[in-house]
């Protein structure tokens, strides 16, 4: 595809479960970034990768968030024993390499932890 | 240090009319500054950005100013219209290095009445 997607579009768990994100970058793109927007609030950073080594994860909330790019494409944000707290639109955006810092956004996964 | 300040949170204007919103950052190193517009359910879209080696760019209706030394920069929306009501967020970011992340103001809902 043309943009960045991700997959599921909405996740619905219970408390203490644990969940997978996924993130289909631009094709071409190396650098990926992963956002977490809460209701009526700006993005607000998770975890940068620039090919398949995180450049910048000073954005994850605790350890129990974990994200992974294998292969330098797809990427995966992982959450264990999910809390209601972290109920938010968790968006993916990519980039080509510098100068350029032009990010573009996937249409995000809507999480609700019950 | 981090920190960008948006204004104001909400707009209500007529079709036709020139909204503007207004975005200060703190970090004088920060050197790209993004504008992206989001409807709901959609990931933020790229509309336009300035670097601050220019005090005004001006892609079709719509016009980013700089002012490096205020440390200020906003949106002019010419020639408003309805399919324009949507949720602006301003953001900064390094365009080198590892931290690139983007660091988002907290949004303007604006409403283009028709």
């Amino acid at each position: 595809g043309a943009g960045v997607s991700q997959t599921p579009s909405n996740k619905v768990t219970e408390k203490g479960k644990y969940v997978e994100l996924r993130c289909d970058p631009i094709s071409g793109h190396t650098a990926l970034y992963w956002y977490r927007q809460s209701l009526g609030q700006g993005p607000e950073f998770l975890i940068y990768f620039q090919g398949t080594g995180a450049a910048d994860d000073s954005g994850l909330p605790n350890d129990r968030f974990f994200a992974v790019r294998p292969e330098g494409s797809v990427s995966t944000l992982k959450i264990q024993r999910t809390e209601r707290g972290d109920s938010a639109v968790y968006l993916c955006a990519s980039s080509l390499m510098a100068p350029s810092n032009e990010q573009f956004f996937g249409p995000g996964t809507r999480l609700t932890v019950l | 240090q981090q920190q960008v300040k948006q204004s104001p949170q909400s707009l209500i204007v007529q079709k036709g009319g020139i909204p503007i919103i207004n975005c200060a950052y703190e970090n004088t190193a920060f050197d790209y500054f993004p504008w992206y517009q989001q409807f709901p359910g959609k990931g933020p879209a790229l509309l336009i950005a300035i670097r601050p080696d220019v005090s005004e760019k001006k892609e079709g209706r719509f016009t980013i100013s700089f002012n490096k030394s205020a440390k200020q920069f906003s949106l002019h929306i010419m020639d408003s219209q309805p399919g324009d009501s949507a949720t602006y967020f301003c953001a900064a970011s390094l365009s080198s290095g590892s931290a690139r992340q983007l660091t988002f103001g907290s949004g303007t809902q604006l409403t283009v009445l028709p």
